[in-house]
């Protein structure tokens, strides 16, 4: 069974710090998305990285893929409290269709004013 | 272009009822998944359907099954319902390619409480 682990679990800053959200697996993926969800909606797509030591940027949010495409990260610099939600990781698997994603369990971000 | 609905957005059933959601995927798109979020376990993937088939199950038991019909629509059903049940259930859509890139848009989701 491919699990997916997400640490930490909650966070609460100030405005203006930094973090790191991490995202783990001793399976591989093929790709590894990132999502946003509020209260009360859907989760909302981030980025996708698909290439083993990928980095993508988001304005002030940085996505890195590990090179064994078994873990990833989510760098938030200077956060603001629009940027408060869950954060979630999800990969899937290879030779497998995308609509079959395994989320990690969250993260619970709080950016204080 | 329209997202992706669920209706109803909110449910209150007993147990042991049955209950069915909907859910309408963006226009072109063929792929529906569904996905169950609880505070314990989190999101978990039930069931992908495309193309009126199902693709991909997950590991939940017999009384969760769904349907697709030929304009894309999904419905899944929940059967003699439990305690354990009640979610937040997610219906997300795509155009169904195999490839990393094909990016799954998530609706709102139907609150079900189970009492």
């Amino acid at each position: 069974t491919q699990l997916l682990e997400q640490s930490p679990q909650f966070l609460s800053i100030q405005e203006g710090e930094n973090l790191t959200v991490y995202c783990n697996s001793s399976s591989v993926f093929s790709s590894l998305q990132w999502y946003r969800q509020e209260p009360g909606e859907g989760p909302v797509l981030l980025v996708t990285v698909v290439t083993g030591g990928e980095v993508k940027k988001l304005k002030r949010l940085t996505f890195q893929f590990g090179d064994a495409r078994k873990d990833s990260s989510l760098h938030i610099t200077a956060a603001q409290p629009g940027d408060t939600g869950l954060y979630l990781c999800a990969g899937a698997a290879y030779g497998g269709s995308q609509g079959n994603l395994i989320f990690g369990k969250g993260t619970k971000l709080s950016v204080k004013p | 272009k329209a997202g992706v609905t669920q209706t109803p957005r909110y449910l209150i059933k007993t147990r042991g009822q049955q209950v069915t959601l909907s859910c309408s995927p963006i226009s072109g798109h063929r792929s529906v998944s569904w996905y169950q979020q609880t505070p314990g376990q989190g999101l978990q993937f039930l069931f992908e359907y495309f193309s009126e088939t199902q693709r991909n199950k997950g590991n939940f038991p017999g009384r969760f099954s769904g349907r697709q019909f030929s304009n894309s629509r999904s419905e899944m059903n929940v059967s003699t319902l439990e305690l354990g049940d009640s979610a937040l259930y997610l219906c997300a859509s795509s155009k169904g390619g195999t490839h990393g890139t094909d990016t799954q848009y998530f609706g709102p989701g139907t609150r079900l409480t189970v009492l």
